[in-house]
């Protein structure tokens, strides 16, 4: 069994400041790790992913996030907000070699910029 | 190149009728999978084909709830006497998994908004 945790179902930054939204897995076998990104009324785009190569990932529009195993945690990061980050973003867990388990989202967390 | 396509993008509906939303994949693609969005509930699995293999439909919500994947392509999920807690946006992915792979990046739709009045 597998789950995602979302701490801050809103999380509020001012424009320029750092972005921390955090994310905590638990998986029964080492998994795949996903950051995407919604916003209104659009599907999900993939900001980043870990697949088990380096631990510290960067993705599209300067995000990035570090897989801390003995954490059990994804955490994503960007170290200058911009007004454009204001989206959803929802992490994501699948075990290794199954695709037929989907994807295991968390609840998601709003990030509001604020100007 | 197109990405994943969905259709309708919207439909309303009354309690009791049936509905089919359609989902087009990334051409190429070998792997479809089908979520549901709702307030309550979040993003939930719902279901997954890979190639013309038969699907495992034990994350579907209920037995109202069906899905077919013609050809290894293009997909759709039925939805048989609509109840008002069906009401969600429903998404559709692709990715693209090879014999053995391991998973892959999913690619997703903008998602059919059903109202069920």
């Amino acid at each position: 069994a597998q789950s995602v945790t979302q701490l801050g179902s809103h999380v509020s930054v001012s424009e320029g400041a750092l972005v921390l939204l955090r994310c905590n897995y638990s998986s029964s076998v080492p998994p795949y790790l996903f950051w995407y990104v919604q916003y209104p009324n659009q599907g999900l785009q993939l900001l980043l992913k870990y697949t088990s190569a380096a631990t510290l990932v960067k993705g599209i529009n300067g995000f990035e996030a570090e897989f801390k195993k003995s954490e059990t945690s994804f955490h994503l990061t960007k170290p200058s907000a911009h007004m454009s980050d204001a989206a959803e973003y929802f992490c994501a867990v699948t075990p290794k070699g199954g695709g037929a388990d989907g994807l295991t989202f968390g609840k998601g967390t709003h990030l509001i910029i604020q100007p | 190149g197109a990405g994943v396509s969905q259709s309708p993008s919207n439909k309303v509906t009354e309690k009791g009728k049936d509905v089919e939303l359609r989902c087009d994949p990334i051409s190429g693609h070998t792997a479809l999978y089908w979520y549901r969005q709702s307030l309550g509930q979040g993003l939930e699995f719902l279901i997954y084909f890979q190639g013309n293999s038969a699907p495992d439909k034990s994350g579907l919500p209920s037995d109202r709830f069906s899905a077919e994947r013609t050809g290894g392509s293009v997909s759709t999920l039925t939805i048989q006497r609509t109840q008002q807690e069906d009401s969600a946006v429903y998404l559709c992915a692709s990715s693209y998994l090879g014999s053995g792979a391991t998973a892959d990046t999913q690619y997703f739709g903008p998602g059919t908004r059903l109202t069920v009045l």
